[in-house]
């Protein structure tokens, strides 16, 4: 089946770590997104890629590291320098920038200890 | 600016009525306007995508519109059923940007058996 498949579903991190929070697409999308979700608020973009080999910030890239060396993976870093990192992460994709309908994965719940 | 309102925040109604949810936006240069449906602990759904030349959109039960004039779009459910309580949101996509989306903060939807 064509979908966006995000891994893993939990993760628990100790403070100072790095963690990859995985995403891959099987529906042959240019773009792919990372979006942050907290309880209350609405979604956050953390970065995207347009295109193989590119991608641009967002609204809080800050703490936060990607790369885009294939297409159907897009794996967010989110790094000791991400002051409070706990949070439910989302992972998209759409087959163009204007008129494309966006897809999303399950979702990865990261928990700092 | 561009600002994504969705009212109201929550909403409980008896299975089996018909029910309306309203998304509002204040700048009518749009690309389009997309309709999810989140579950609890979930991923976002894809519901309906409205591009900015049409009128409205159908799937299933479902009926989205969209009167850009009025700055408003509105996502009709017929017959509601249990399985329909979820978190809906809509987003669009400005003119202006060629990524980002402009989301509402949602309305929670329990319908009541």
């Amino acid at each position: 089946d064509g979908g966006i498949t995000q891994s893993p579903k939990y993760l628990f991190r100790k403070e100072g770590q790095n963690v990859t929070l995985s995403c891959e697409q099987n529906l042959n999308h240019d773009a792919m997104y990372w979006y942050r979700q907290d309880p209350g608020q609405g979604l956050r973009l953390i970065y995207y890629s347009q295109i193989v080999n590119d991608f641009q910030k967002g609204d809080i890239a800050e703490g936060y590291s990607v790369s885009r060396e294939k297409k159907e993976s897009f794996p967010l870093t989110v790094t000791s320098a991400q002051k409070n990192p706990t949070a439910f992460y989302l992972c998209a994709s759409s087959g163009g920038p204007n008129t494309g309908e966006l897809f999303f994965g399950e979702g990865s719940r990261l928990t700092v200890l | 600016k561009q600002e994504v309102t969705q009212i109201p925040a929550a909403l409980s109604v008896p299975e089996g009525e018909n029910l309306v949810l309203n998304c509002s936006f204040t700048d009518s240069a749009i690309y389009n306007l997309q309709w999810f449906r989140q579950d609890p602990g979930k991923g976002l759904t894809s519901l309906l995508l409205i591009q900015s030349s049409q009128r409205e959109q159908t799937s299933g039960r479902l009926n989205a519109s969209l009167d850009k004039s009025s700055g408003r779009s509105t996502l009709y459910i017929a017959a509601s059923q249990p399985g329909d309580s979820a978190t809906y949101l809509c987003a669009l996509r400005p003119k202006d940007s060629n990524y980002q989306l402009i989301w509402g903060a949602g309305t929670k939807l329990i319908i009541k058996p």
